[in-house]
């Protein structure tokens, strides 16, 4: 079954830079990618997504990217502020269908802005 | 935003006790998922419902029991847990599983304490 790993588990940026988080998954069926954000005592609530036939996206200071032969996807958040502060969880849809075809998520990665 | 609503927010139950956690829809989706969330795993996949119908159970012991009577309402059925239960109970919903671009929806979870 798919497999997804996110790296890195923790990042502290200064408030102003860029913030980078990354995904890989194992099965190459997979076709849809959505980035979920959980702020502290919240539920987590999709920010970005991307489909298997498209290689970037981008929402103002959001973007995603997507590279299939690889079989990684990555977020992107620049200009980050301290309201950015939160755990970011990746996914990676299957593509199968009936059972097979839930999201499997990422570890997540905890990301805190500095002011 | 109320499209998945989870009561109660907060739970603490002793070994012995049985309660319940429910979860409402209103967004007209057919699937319904219960996930678990703990330090250990962070989104971890309990239960899976689609138009009713249990598709996943993800080796969930028999002390957690869910209940599906409809497409907007999904019960998790709780007795004799352990300490290590103690976890935030997050459910949500998506149009269906085993779609391509499955977005799910969460809810703002159910706190559970086990003594």
């Amino acid at each position: 079954g798919e497999n997804v790993e996110q790296h890195p588990s923790t990042l502290s940026v200064q408030e102003g830079d860029s913030a980078v988080i990354k995904c890989t998954y194992s099965d190459s069926a997979s076709n849809y990618f959505p980035w979920y954000k959980q702020e502290l005592g919240k539920r987590p609530q999709l920010i970005i997504d991307i489909r298997s036939n498209v290689g970037e996206k981008k929402d103002q200071r959001i973007a995603v990217t997507l590279n299939k032969t690889a079989k990684h996807f990555s977020l992107h958040i620049t200009e980050t502020q301290p309201e950015d502060s939160a755990v970011y969880f990746c996914a990676a849809h299957p593509g199968g269908g009936g059972s097979q075809g839930n999201l499997i998520f990422g570890k997540g990665t905890k990301l805190s802005v500095k002011p | 935003e109320t499209g998945v609503t989870q009561t109660p927010r907060h739970l603490v139950m002793g070994m012995t006790n049985k309660k319940s956690l429910k979860c409402e829809q209103h967004l007209g989706h057919n699937a319904m998922y219960w996930y678990k969330q703990s330090a250990k795993k962070p989104l971890e996949l309990m239960f899976v419902y689609n138009f009713k119908e249990q598709t996943e159970n993800n080796s969930v012991p028999s002390r957690f029991s869910p209940e599906c009577p409809n497409s907007s309402h999904l019960f998790l059925h709780l007795h004799t847990l352990q300490p290590e239960d103690s976890a935030l109970y997050l459910c949500a919903s998506s149009q269906a599983t085993g779609s391509s671009g499955n977005t799910i929806y969460f809810g703002e979870g159910s706190w559970l304490t086990v003594v």
